[in-house]
């Protein structure tokens, strides 16, 4: 099942701070986050493994809570370079790379 | 981190032709994983590619349609077969990152059939 990210859109100006859900129906094992911009590759931002650990952006921070299988990502004094769609992307078990990918948070941010 | 290099970038195709996808890694991976996003729509994983092995395909993606090949361990194509105006899409492959966390994409195919 695809996880559900809300809210879909989002329009910042710049300094602001901004949150992102992502929500499963199904156990998980890692939640990935990523950042698309119009015509490019998504980019890895930050991964969540089950038991706590975190790698990623030293910039953008993020919480994972098993119990609920959620995800929230936390995007504070937003820069114009923020820009993008999010996506989350979910790990329902420790299967190397199998992962489903939320609709997406389109978020802007202007000056 | 790992560089994927994949092209083309985009092609335009008739209906009811082939197009092939190649991705190039620079250096050794033991899994390749190829996408699609359909316009404006979110990631969609077709398939795994292990080099040696059949490929393993996700529910709704077929070989005939989708065959991929993987010759080694830095290679693999994804050949869109026979196709419609709903294969209209971007093809991504993706590869984990060095480090093991999370993963690199190519830059993708912007596919187009009319």
């Amino acid at each position: 099942q695809q996880p559900v990210q809300s809210p879909q859109a989002v329009i910042l100006r710049e300094g602001e701070d901004a949150v992102i859900n992502c929500s499963s129906s199904k156990a998980l094992y890692s939640v990935h986050w990523y950042r698309q911009k119009h015509g490019e590759a998504p980019v890895f931002l930050m991964i969540l493994l089950k038991g706590g650990e975190q790698k990623g952006h030293d910039k953008i921070s993020a919480s994972f809570n098993e119990k609920k299988q959620q995800s929230s990502l936390y995007l504070t004094a937003s820069q114009l370079s923020y820009s993008g769609t999010y996506f989350c992307g979910t790990e329902s078990s420790n299967q190397g790379g199998k992962l489903i990918f939320g609709q997406g948070t389109e978020l802007s941010v202007k000056p | 981190s790992a560089v994927i290099s994949q092209k083309p970038s985009r092609d335009i195709c008739q209906r009811g032709t082939s197009l092939t996808i190649q991705c190039q890694v620079d250096s050794q991976v033991t899994m390749m994983f190829w996408y699609r996003q359909q316009p404006g729509q979110s990631l969609t994983l077709i398939a795994t590619a292990n080099q040696g092995s059949e490929a393993t395909y996700e529910s709704g993606f077929v070989i005939d349609k989708f065959p991929i090949s993987r010759p080694n361990l830095t290679f693999s194509t994804l050949t869109v077969s026979n196709m419609s105006p709903e294969d209209s899409s971007i093809y991504l492959c993706s590869v984990e990152r060095d480090n093991g966390y999370g993963y690199t994409f190519g830059s993708g195919t912007r596919l187009t059939v009319v």
